[in-house]
């Protein structure tokens, strides 16, 4: 069984100031973990991915994440936002090694960023 | 880049009324997946399907969701008699092999199918 939390439905930064969305996982064995992005009325956007390796992942539009097994997290962060990053952010998970599993999303953070 | 891509983009429909929505998976993946979002609420999956028949599904899918691989493009979800709780997103997504023929790790989803049952 694998579970997403995400804490903080809501976010809200000032153009420039560092972004963090938190994303804690449950998971039986090694997961894949991943986030995705959702702007208004589309569909879903892989940012980054860690499966194995380096633990610290890095995605598209400045974006990384790093994941740490001894918390469980696996947390977004960005250093500086941009008004074009407001969005719902989804952290996701499904069980390591096998592709073919189902993913479980977390309950997504709005993102808003104030000019 | 190859992408999923999904028809109709929004679908509106009178409660009782069966509706299929379509998806057309990246060519050469093998699993494809429904997963629906509820307005305001969390992704949730609902069922996984491979070689032709459906490997995993959620107590979501009922007996009023049905679905097809109809040709080898097409996967369709069908929702027999549509309720005023069906309405929401559906998202198809698939995932299939990389080139060495071991399965990439990441699903990839398409637009969405924005459902409305009135």
């Amino acid at each position: 069984a694998q579970s997403v939390t995400q804490l903080g439905s809501h976010v809200s930064v000032s153009e420039g100031a560092l972004v963090l969305l938190r994303c804690n996982y449950s998971s039986s064995v090694p997961p894949y973990l991943f986030w995705y992005v959702q702007y208004p009325n589309q569909g879903l956007q892989l940012l980054l991915k860690y499966t194995t390796g380096a633990t610290l992942v890095k995605g598209i539009n400045g974006f990384e994440a790093e994941f740490k097994k001894s918390e469980t997290s696996f947390h977004l962060t960005k250093p500086s936002a941009h008004m074009s990053d407001a969005a719902e952010y989804f952290c996701a998970v499904t069980s390591g090694g096998g592709g073919y599993q189902k993913v479980t999303f977390g309950i997504g953070t709005k993102l808003q960023v104030i000019p | 880049e190859p992408e999923v891509t999904q028809t109709p983009s929004h679908q509106v429909t009178q409660m009782g009324q069966e509706v299929i929505l379509r998806c057309v998976p990246i060519s050469n993946h093998l699993y494809f997946y429904w997963y629906r979002q509820i307005l305001g609420q969390k992704v949730e999956f609902l069922v996984s399907f491979y070689n032709n028949e459906i490997s995993e599904k959620s107590e979501i899918f009922d007996d009023q969701f049905s679905v097809e691989r109809p040709d080898g493009s097409n996967f369709t979800l069908k929702i027999r008699s549509t309720k005023l709780e069906d309405s929401a997103m559906y998202f198809c997504a698939s995932i299939g092999p990389r080139t060495s023929g071991k399965l990439t790790d990441t699903q990839y989803f398409g637009p969405g199918t924005r459902l409305t049952v009135l």
